[in-house]
């Protein structure tokens, strides 16, 4: 494998359930991100995480709860979601936090029933 | 927060065509980037600019960094069918704000 994976590439799921979305980067980078890509919009920013430690939560609502255990993995878990949080999640990686190369990974489409 | 303007929305082009799109800011950026997602995948770095009136090529594409630093363009040169996706442009500034900010996209369709 190469460059940044993500897993499961589609997701349906109700807003009661419990499901993570994972993130893979075999880049040897120290930093993490998750964005949110919704149809024509701007990509926008979730977490960021380098060194493993979480450097940013740009003001996202507690039903997503990110995990970062090591520099190559990278999380996010969601609980009672709503519709409007349909979207491609998109997880990208750099060598260092706030490198402006950043390698995205193909998402993971998801839809909230 | 930075906001980017990225135009246009949308274009159809024949193939062999120039295509031309932009992206605008109130804010002054240090860096300007240009990505392109295909359907189902990821956006892929095309070009980073990293000096104002910088002006940088990757094949058949060519991207400036604008003088003021609240623009860029990107420039794709006789169109082919691979070419179709969105392209985005994402500003960063320095110091300790280093996010991306990105453009909301451009959306090209070659026709053959």
């Amino acid at each position: 494998e190469t460059g940044v994976t993500q897993t499961p590439r589609h997701l349906v799921m109700g807003m009661t359930n419990k499901k993570s979305l994972k993130c893979e980067q075999h880049l040897g980078h120290n930093a993490m991100y998750w964005y949110k890509q919704s149809a024509k919009k701007p990509l926008e920013l979730m977490f960021v995480y380098n060194f493993k430690e979480q450097t940013e939560n740009n003001s996202v609502p507690s039903r997503f709860s990110p995990e970062c255990p090591n520099s190559s993995h990278l999380f996010l878990h969601l609980h009672t979601l709503q519709p409007e949080d349909s979207a491609l999640y998109l997880c990208a990686s750099s060598a260092y936090f706030g490198q402006e190369t950043q390698y995205f990974g193909p998402g993971t489409r998801l839809l909230v029933l | 927060g930075q906001q980017l303007n990225q135009s246009p929305q949308s274009m159809f082009i024949q193939e062999g065509e120039d295509v031309s799109m932009n992206c605008t800011s109130s804010s002054i950026f240090n860096t300007w980037l240009w990505y392109k997602q295909d359907p189902g995948e990821g956006p892929v770095l095309l070009i980073a600019l990293y000096k104002a009136g910088e002006l940088t090529s990757n094949g058949r594409l060519t991207a400036q960094f604008g003088i003021t630093r609240k623009d860029s363009f990107l420039n794709i040169s006789a169109s082919i069918p691979s070419d179709v996706g969105i392209y985005f442009c994402a500003g960063q500034l320095s110091g300790s704000a280093r996010q991306l900010t990105f453009g909301s996209g451009t959306q090209l369709t070659v026709l053959p």
